[in-house]
């Protein structure tokens, strides 16, 4: 019940597409939902986070769609660059007491020139 | 303002000894955070310190432990060293106030190879 799912794994998008990201929770007293963008040798940064009471948030080229009935919350990019080849992953946490997040396993984004 | 420092940065160890990494927060943090990232396990969450005190706990063994200093820096230790141990282990730091929903910075990781 502490697992998030991430998918893909791996995507692949030509420079100027929509990059799509989904994850999906089971446990409903989860109340925060971070992505975190990592590139090679650093480690995560956060890019943007949603809580369950938003139905949706964009902060750029980046946006969160969160069905919370379904359970699933699914990061955008639109208009992918090459500079956003990275890998991305959805958390989860519960609580107001402390940093506590399950992550899912991470997706590997390439954007093509 | 320096952002997280982890230190070593690269570690190689072999099985059954120990290990000690260190973690220096942002400046006026409080609040470090210590995480395995593995290719088979993905990022996994180990322990939160606040205040010199463990604040929360993830799901590994007790040879994971941790503490933090009064200046807020943290070291991890790991006992008897198994091979799994190998991995990239990250510390976050945040001002430690307003729980999950509070930024993290994360440092670049000590890479452990366990041989």
């Amino acid at each position: 019940q502490q697992q998030v799912k991430q998918s893909p794994q791996s995507l692949i998008v030509q420079k100027g597409g929509i990059s799509i990201i989904n994850c999906a929770y089971e446990n409903t007293a989860f109340d925060y939902f971070p992505w975190y963008q990592q590139f090679p040798g650093k480690g995560p940064a956060l890019l943007i986070a949603i809580r369950p009471d938003v139905s949706e948030k964009k902060e750029g080229r980046f946006t969160i769609s969160f069905n919370k009935s379904a359970k699933q919350f699914s990061l955008h990019i639109m208009d992918s660059q090459p500079g956003d080849s990275a890998t991305y992953f959805c958390a989860a946490s519960r609580g107001n007491y402390g940093q506590n997040f399950v992550f899912g396993p991470g997706t590997r984004l390439s954007v093509l020139p | 303002k320096a952002g997280v420092t982890q230190t070593p940065r690269y570690l190689i160890k072999t099985r059954g000894q120990q290990v000690t990494l260190s973690c220096s927060p942002i400046s006026g943090h409080r609040s470090v955070s210590w995480y395995q990232q593995t290719p088979g396990q993905g990022l996994q969450f180990l322990f939160e310190y606040f205040s010199e005190t463990q604040r929360n706990k993830g799901n590994f063994p007790g040879r994971f432990s941790g503490r933090q200093f009064s200046n807020s820096r943290s070291e991890m230790n790991v006992s008897t060293l198994e091979l799994g141990d190998s991995a990239l282990y990250l510390c976050a730091s945040s001002y430690g106030l307003a729980g999950p929903k509070e930024t993290q910075y994360f440092g670049p990781g000590t890479r452990l190879l366990v041989l």
